[in-house]
């Protein structure tokens, strides 16, 4: 069985440019939680989606958005970069909503730079 | 809010040493406890887990006992590895339905 999928594995990226990554959930999971993980702040959590509706959201601004398709896979978008945005960007899939007890399989990160 | 704190690294200990990295949690109700496990270039892979008081998660050597009293989830082994090295995030899952997550120890493990 194929792992989470993110794509792509490095992103270089301007100031006040925009980018898009994605994450191929493991087959039949249907929740995708994205996570921003720096070594000053460890691991934030962005949003959760299940059954192409955002569940959940942390604190960021409105730059960072997502979206979930029909076949779970999802992206995430973040215009307007600024330097902070610079982290490895983590995406977790599981079988039913992300919670309590509920297993979290994770991708290996797009790393995203900002100059 | 829920909130985990974990200690600082990194922890840098000799192979067959004796290892704990402590967690402590805040959190209203009754969350469900977990460690996870980043080596170098991957993502996050669960190494054990513990959903109610007194409850022991154990994996590949490691274990973790959910102490209500204490709020703690303390991460141990008996004896490292040089292929133990890696970064050890404790999280919580809790009420809000996301995992929140302490910010990680480095472990690095010298033969």
């Amino acid at each position: 069985k194929a792992g989470v999928t993110q794509t792509p594995r490095y992103l270089i990226k301007t100031r006040g440019q925009q980018v898009t990554l994605s994450c191929s959930p493991i087959s039949g999971h249907r929740s995708v939680s994205w996570y921003q993980q720096t070594p000053g702040q460890g691991l934030q959590f962005l949003f959760e989606y299940f059954s192409e509706t955002q569940r959940n959201k942390g604190n960021f601004p409105g730059r960072f958005s997502g979206r979930q398709f029909s076949n779970s896979r999802s992206e995430m978008n973040v215009s307007t970069l600024e330097l902070g945005d610079s982290a490895l960007y983590l995406c977790a899939s599981s079988l039913g909503r992300a919670g309590q007890n509920e297993k979290l399989f994770f991708g290996s990160g797009t790393q995203l730079s900002v100059l | 809010g829920d909130s985990v704190t974990q200690m600082e690294g990194p922890v840098t200990l000799s192979e067959e040493a004796f290892l704990t990295i402590n967690c402590t949690y805040t959190a209203t109700g009754y969350p469900s406890l977990f460690w996870y496990v980043q080596y170098p270039g991957e993502g996050l892979q669960l190494l054990l887990k513990a959903t109610k008081a007194d409850d022991k998660g154990s994996n590949k050597g490691f274990e973790a006992t959910y102490r209500k009293e204490t709020t703690s989830f303390h991460l141990e082994k008996g004896s490292v590895q040089v292929s133990d090295s890696a970064v050890y995030f404790c999280a919580l899952g809790g009420a809000t339905n996301k995992l929140i997550f302490g910010t990680g120890t480095l472990l690095a493990v010298q033969p």
